[in-house]
């Protein structure tokens, strides 16, 4: 069936660091993959998402590759700031589905 | 953008008792929400998805019986743990998709979480 492996955190940065956190899924076909963040008492917000091979999705800074060939949605920020500390989850769905696949999130702490 | 409500935030019963969380879709109708349930350090596992008018579907090894589901109008689905446990202690997510089913400008919207304690 469909999966997501993410890799495991904490990742702990210093403010103005680069990030990245790895994604990699499982999935027949063509799955649209995603990338959320929940800050600290708040719930799932999406954060990018790109639907087919080779699309970008970018937000806040944030930009994430879909990689057909490597199965890959890795996240990528240029330059942190405290305000990023949250946990991160990589999804997917499938086939116009609406059930996400989640990861098991990665919790990234950005240190002043 | 649209937002999706949850209550409680948290919750401590007793074992035996049953627990009711709501899951409302403020500035949008939902025909169809769904549960998640989130361990310590695991990812969010769907449970079941909860259809407007018409019984919830159970992804395979969800209890239906212990975890009742009802939605009952396009702004609410409740999730109920009957007879609770200290193993049902976890945290519960709820979401709803806002937009027209099958397009792609289609976004899952989440509630804050339920942390659940069975003591």
């Amino acid at each position: 069936g469909n999966s997501v492996t993410q890799m495991e955190g904490p990742v702990t940065l210093s403010e103005e660091a680069f990030l990245t956190i790895n994604c990699t899924y499982t999935a027949t076909g063509y799955p649209s993959l995603f990338w959320y963040v929940q800050y600290p008492g708040e719930g799932l917000q999406l954060l990018l998402k790109a639907t087919k091979a080779d699309d970008k999705g970018s937000n806040k800074g944030f930009e994430a590759t879909y990689r057909k060939e490597t199965t890959s949605f890795h996240l990528e920020k240029g330059s942190v700031q405290v305000s990023d500390s949250a946990v991160y989850f990589c999804a997917l769905t499938q086939g116009g589905s609406e059930k996400l696949v989640f990861g098991k999130g990665t919790k990234l702490t950005v240190n002043p | 953008g649209a937002v999706v409500s949850q209550h409680p935030s948290w919750v401590i019963c007793k074992s035996g008792t049953s627990v009711k969380i709501e899951c409302r879709s403020l500035d949008f109708q939902a025909t169809t929400m769904f549960w998640y349930r989130q361990f310590p350090k695991q990812s969010l596992m769907l449970m079941a998805t909860s259809n407007e008018g018409s019984k919830a579907t159970y992804e395979q090894g969800v209890e239906k019986d212990k975890f009742l589901i009802n939605h009952a109008s396009l702004t609410l689905s409740t999730l109920t743990v009957t007879s609770a446990h200290p193993e049902d202690s976890s945290f519960y997510i709820c979401s709803a998709f806002s937009g027209r089913r099958g397009l792609m400008n289609t976004e899952a919207f989440f509630g804050q979480g339920t942390r659940l304690t069975v003591v």
